[in-house]
């Protein structure tokens, strides 16, 4: 069985900030990561995903993750945080070729000017 | 490249009555997901196609739900009769390798 914990539905931090999303997983096999954004009244758009490669995983618009499989989390960051990165972030989990996501509850940034 | 596409966007409806909900997926994408959003909630997984065939089905409830996919390209979701908790986000996905999701904006139902 496969599980993803989002800790912090609500985050907030100051433009230019540094920007830290939590995620910790649970799964019976080896682990399919991904970090999806999800603006306002659209679908979910990937930000970076993790497939047992490199486990320090660079995105779109500045943001990486970090597999730790000791910690069994995969936390998303941006050094500098812009006003457009406001938006909900939902991590997601899924074993190789199952094909079946399990997504998080999602946390919401808020960026403040 | 065209992305997965879905209508309408937004739904307004009265309680028992059906409704239905299209998406296009990519073109060339032989697996197609249908996902439910609640308010504040991560999407679920309602039924998955590879091609024509739903081969994962097991979170849809048939009592008032179908899908389609005919032909293994677009795929219709309906609902019948439509209740007050069906209110949410249905959201459509396609994908070619298994291993990255491309989503539609989704279909935003709302039943009065």
């Amino acid at each position: 069985a496969q599980s993803v914990t989002q800790l912090g539905s609500h985050v907030s931090v100051s433009e230019g900030a540094l920007v830290l999303l939590r995620c910790n997983y649970s799964s019976s096999v080896p682990p399919y990561l991904f970090w999806y954004v999800q603006y306002p009244n659209q679908g979910l758009q990937l930000l970076l995903k993790y497939t047992s490669a490199a486990t320090l995983v660079k995105g779109i618009n500045g943001f990486e993750a970090e597999f730790k499989k000791s910690e069994t989390s995969f936390h998303l960051t941006k050094p500098s945080a812009h006003m457009s990165d406001a938006a909900e972030y939902f991590c997601a989990v899924s074993g190789p070729g199952t094909y079946k996501y399990i997504f998080g509850t999602g946390t919401r940034l808020k960026v403040l000017a | 490249e065209a992305g997965v596409v879905q209508s309408p966007r937004y739904k307004i409806i009265e309680k028992k009555q059906p409704v239905a909900f299209w998406c296009n997926p990519i073109s060339g994408h032989n697996t197609l997901y249908w996902y439910l959003q609640n308010l504040g909630q991560g999407p679920e997984l309602l039924i998955r196609y590879e091609n024509e065939e739903a081969v994962d089905d097991s979170q849809l409830p048939k009592d008032r739900f179908s899908a389609e996919r005919l032909k293994g390209v677009d795929s219709t979701l309906k609902i019948q009769p439509a209740e007050l908790g069906d209110s949410a986000v249905y959201l459509c996905a396609s994908s070619s390798s298994g291993d990255e999701q491309f989503f539609g904006p989704g279909t935003r139902l709302t039943v009065l």
